[in-house]
């Protein structure tokens, strides 16, 4: 078993769409959690980066995480073409910048 | 904000030759930057950690003598491939934690072809 699972997609939906990306973790030190978009040739670049618990909340991006359930989301309002990408989780029990783990990336498209 | 540059962007060599990939951080100082490796549809492989002024740390599986790295400033780290062989081709990709342990950012990787 991984120990952070990311479901592959290809996860397609209509401009406008609400989506919802998901990873989940075995490891419970992981305290650090980011989402990364990456575009195809391109490097990843970060989206959303939390601390423990909670919500964040940047424009149309709300990052989600559920320690108890070691489980974390990624929603993206008003879904856009240019939202296409792949989306990245990452995460670490010390600090950001850090001994990160990644999962394995969903492809999101979105349609015009 | 924090910005990586990764040079080239791409490059095409012959088997048995060398390539040297460059990473720099460009508004801020790191004393650590790591080396990623990317196949098709894959998420990234952390391949070594780069230390400045000391030997590197490298992942286990991932040869040091065949992917050697030098972090010789603390802007600066280089990846160079060398005796390229067909499958080492791939995507390369640099990052370097922001100031006080921020996330990492990424430079835009460099996509090796070896023929």
């Amino acid at each position: 078993q991984k120990e952070v699972e990311q479901d592959p997609g290809p996860l397609s939906v209509p401009e406008g769409a609400i989506v919802s990306l998901n990873c989940t973790y075995s490891n419970s030190a992981f305290q650090y959690f980011m989402w990364y978009r990456q575009y195809s040739r391109k490097g990843p670049e970060l989206l959303m980066y939390t601390y423990s618990s909670g919500n964040k909340e940047d424009g149309r991006f709300t990052a989600q995480v559920d320690k108890s359930s070691k489980y974390i989301s990624l929603f993206i309002r008003d879904s856009q073409p240019s939202d296409s990408a792949t989306y990245l989780c990452a995460m670490s029990p010390y600090n950001a910048g850090n001994m990160l783990t990644f999962g394995g990336g969903t492809r999101l498209m979105v349609k015009p | 904000g924090a910005v990586v540059s990764q040079h080239p962007s791409w490059v095409i060599c012959k088997s048995g030759t060398s390539v040297k990939i460059e990473c720099r951080s460009l508004d801020f100082q790191a004393t650590t930057m790591f080396w990623y490796r990317q196949f098709p549809k894959q998420s990234l492989m952390l391949m070594a950690t780069s230390n400045e002024g000391s030997k590197a740390t490298y992942e286990q599986g991932v040869e040091k003598d065949k992917f050697l790295i030098n972090h010789a400033s603390l802007t600066l780290s280089t990846l160079t491939v060398t005796s390229a062989h067909p499958e080492d081709s791939s995507f390369y990709i640099c990052s370097a934690p922001g100031t006080d342990n921020s996330p990492l950012h990424f430079g835009n990787g460099t996509r090796l072809t070896v023929t």
